[in-house]
């Protein structure tokens, strides 16, 4: 069966400071790759996505980018934190085809202080 | 364009009573629907989804929606609510596309109250 990782759980940074979130996903191959946002209140926002090893799409222009250096691995980075980079950054991905649902990760709860 | 619409953002519904949460969408293509269900620090689930076939789909936790094509909705209910389904749900819209990227609803926090 498919999982999905994503590390850490909880992250507290100061702004300025670097970011880097990991995604993995287990027991499938060339899936679709997804970042999203949750901020306070607020819906999900689509950051990134992905449809193969080196493609990245963004949605929103912002200073966080996305890379996928391996099939199975998608990763959040910024050079430097901004205040309203907080929230709660969830990993999703879908294996394409005829399967349009998407399997999310547990999330990466980031608090820039 | 392609949109999802989630009436009321917060729905109080007692122990027992009926659930049920709107969803309306537009489309100008045939779309898969969903809809998830998200508890507090966690990541969202899928509680049920609609491609083909029957409109009326079953979930799991007892939660089911119909499929409405002249209605544009897809509407989520469960007979009976229980304390455990309290959490934020997501209705979302799909359509075949080469990216699979899905359009999430604003969400609707379900309450529910003793």
């Amino acid at each position: 069966s498919q999982t999905i990782h994503q590390w850490p759980a909880t992250l507290v940074q100061p702004v300025g400071s670097p970011l880097s979130l990991e995604c993995t996903v287990e027991g499938t191959s060339n899936p679709n790759l997804y970042w999203y946002r949750q901020a306070a209140g607020r819906g999900l926002q689509l950051l990134f996505y992905s449809v193969g090893i080196g493609q990245i799409s963004s949605e929103v222009p912002q200073n966080l980018s996305a890379s996928r250096p391996q099939d199975r691995q998608f990763i959040l980075s910024s050079k430097k934190l901004l205040l309203s980079d907080s929230g709660f950054y969830l990993c999703a991905w879908t294996p394409g085809g005829k399967s349009y649902e998407q399997y999310f990760g547990p999330g990466t709860r980031l608090t820039v202080t | 364009a392609q949109s999802v619409t989630q009436l009321g953002s917060h729905v109080s519904v007692s122990e027992g009573a009926l659930v049920l949460l709107r969803c309306n969408y537009s489309s100008s293509v045939p779309p898969y629907l969903f809809w998830y269900v998200q508890y507090p620090n966690q990541g969202l689930q899928l509680l049920l989804k609609y491609t083909t076939g029957a409109t009326l789909v079953k979930g799991i936790n007892g939660f089911e929606a119909e499929f409405k094509k002249s209605e544009t909705s897809f509407h989520l209910t469960k007979p009976s609510a229980h304390m455990s389904d309290a959490a934020e749900y997501f209705c979302a819209v799909s359509f075949m596309n080469r990216d699979d990227k899905i359009i999430f609803g604003k969400g609707t926090r379900l309450h529910i109250l003793p």
